[in-house]
């Protein structure tokens, strides 16, 4: 079982849409959690970081299910500037190093 | 302005031939990372530094080399052994192993 998973996508989908991804993970020890955003063929940059209390930012929602062992991210009124991948990052605490999923591809389309 | 500095942005490689990709930060951050991503995949860790003179093995270190002899600085070798080197290179460093990574521009690698 890989430790950090993600659906590859693609999600399709018109502007003003509202998408959600989740991200779920195996190591129920993980402390921190982050949402990335990557441009084709750019460096991936901090979106938001997730809080066990979620935390909003305009538009993007992150929250985390520990029970569940997931992360989301949810945005709402997609802009064709959002198409990007996504990609969830974990960490394991203590020494363990930070795991990135393979991130999904969304498309907003006008 | 505090960032990282990845050089050069293009590199060609020609066989047998050791090339090394350039890793500066001024964040002054102890961790550093570099990624390999492959066109579609997602981010591989090839070697991770927690602290000066010391670097751990990622999950694909064959046919690469690392230092790490300066705080600030953390070059990649892409040795001849390496025999499939054509990808994006990306440097990352954070404050500590759970803190929030920052990345670099990145290094794309080509085989001539």
């Amino acid at each position: 079982r890989k430790e950090v998973e993600q659906d590859p996508g693609p999600f399709n989908v018109p502007e003003g849409a509202t998408v959600a991804f989740n991200c779920t993970y195996s190591n129920s020890a993980s402390q921190s959690f982050f949402w990335y955003r990557q441009d084709c063929r750019k460096e991936p940059k901090l979106l938001m970081s997730v809080y066990s209390s979620g935390n909003e930012d305009g538009r993007f929602t992150a929250q985390l299910n520990r029970a569940s062992q997931y992360i989301s991210l949810l945005i709402r009124d997609s802009k064709l500037s959002d198409s990007a991948t996504y990609l969830c990052v974990v960490n394991g605490g203590g020494s363990y190093i930070p795991t990135f999923g393979r991130g999904t591809s969304l498309i907003v389309h006008p | 302005d505090g960032g990282i500095t990845q050089s050069p942005k293009y590199l060609f490689r020609k066989e047998g031939q050791n090339v090394t990709l350039s890793c500066e930060q001024n964040l002054n951050h102890d961790a550093m990372y570099w990624y390999r991503q492959d066109p579609g995949q997602g981010l591989r860790l090839i070697y991770y530094s927690q602290i000066v003179n010391d670097f751990q093995k990622g999950d694909i270190a064959e046919g690469y080399s690392v230092s790490r002899e300066k705080k600030e600085s953390f070059p990649l070798t892409v040795t001849s052994a390496q025999k499939n080197p054509t990808a994006f290179y990306l440097c990352a460093s954070s404050i500590g192993l759970q803190g929030t990574q920052y990345f670099g521009a990145g290094t794309r690698l080509s085989v001539l």
